[in-house]
């Protein structure tokens, strides 16, 4: 079974410039996160999908973070403007339907450089 | 609110040393505790998990006992090896359904 899949795998920018991630889920998999880690941190929840549908973006900085999932299969985060402090790893996440949270299976990230 | 606090690291340890990662949490209620491992260049994978009061989660040789009166689920394992080498992230999961993750510890174990 293929895992999940990010590109690119890493990414520098300037800041004020927009960046575009993209995630596919495991086949299947209803369910996708995207997490945020700053170096040092543990990841962070920014948004989560059910199929199409955000089910939770409450830490997700919405004037310059979007995230969508137009088919319920593949994902994009952008962000636009990039600032100093988005540099991270971002990571996405999918479960199967009726999994539970813990049970997610993560991609390997996207590392993100903001200059 | 909720939240992991995490052994601060990295952790150098030679073969077959004994390991201990500390964890402690603050939550309300009563949340699932896990440890999620990532080796070098690989995606965060589930390590064990535990859902109550004085259960041991275990798996390849690394347990945690979830101890509430302590608020504690310390990761351990008897005689590490070479391939143990990652970093190791404590996370609990809320009711509501939400995971966090604590800062991740570094491990490397040398021969």
């Amino acid at each position: 079974e293929a895992g999940v899949a990010q590109s690119p795998r890493y990414k520098i920018i300037e800041k004020r410039q927009s960046v575009a991630f993209w995630c596919n889920p495991i086949s299947g998999h209803a369910t996708l996160y995207w997490y945020q880690q700053i170096l040092g941190q543990g990841p962070k929840l920014l948004i989560q999908f059910q199929n199409n549908g955000v089910v939770d973006d409450s830490q997700l900085p919405k004037d310059r973070f979007s995230a969508e999932r137009l088919k319920g299969v593949d994902s994009t985060l952008k962000i636009q403007p990039a600032k100093l402090e988005d540099s991270a790893v971002y990571l996405c996440a999918s479960v199967a339907a009726g999994g539970s949270q813990e049970t997610q299976y993560f991609g390997p990230g996207t590392r993100l450089l903001v200059l | 609110g909720d939240s992991v606090t995490q052994m601060e690291g990295p952790v150098t340890l030679s073969e077959e040393a004994f390991l201990t990662i500390n964890c402690t949490y603050t939550a309300t209620g009563y949340p699932s505790l896990f440890w999620y491992v990532q080796y070098p260049g690989e995606g965060l994978q589930l390590l064990l998990k535990a859902t109550k009061a004085d259960d041991k989660g275990s798996n390849k040789g690394f347990e945690a006992t979830y101890r509430k009166e302590t608020t504690s689920f310390h990761l351990e394992k008897g005689s590490v090896q070479v391939s143990d080498s990652a970093v190791y992230f404590c996370a609990l999961l809320t009711g509501a359904n939400n995971l966090f993750f604590g800062t991740g510890t570094r491990l490397t174990v040398i021969p």
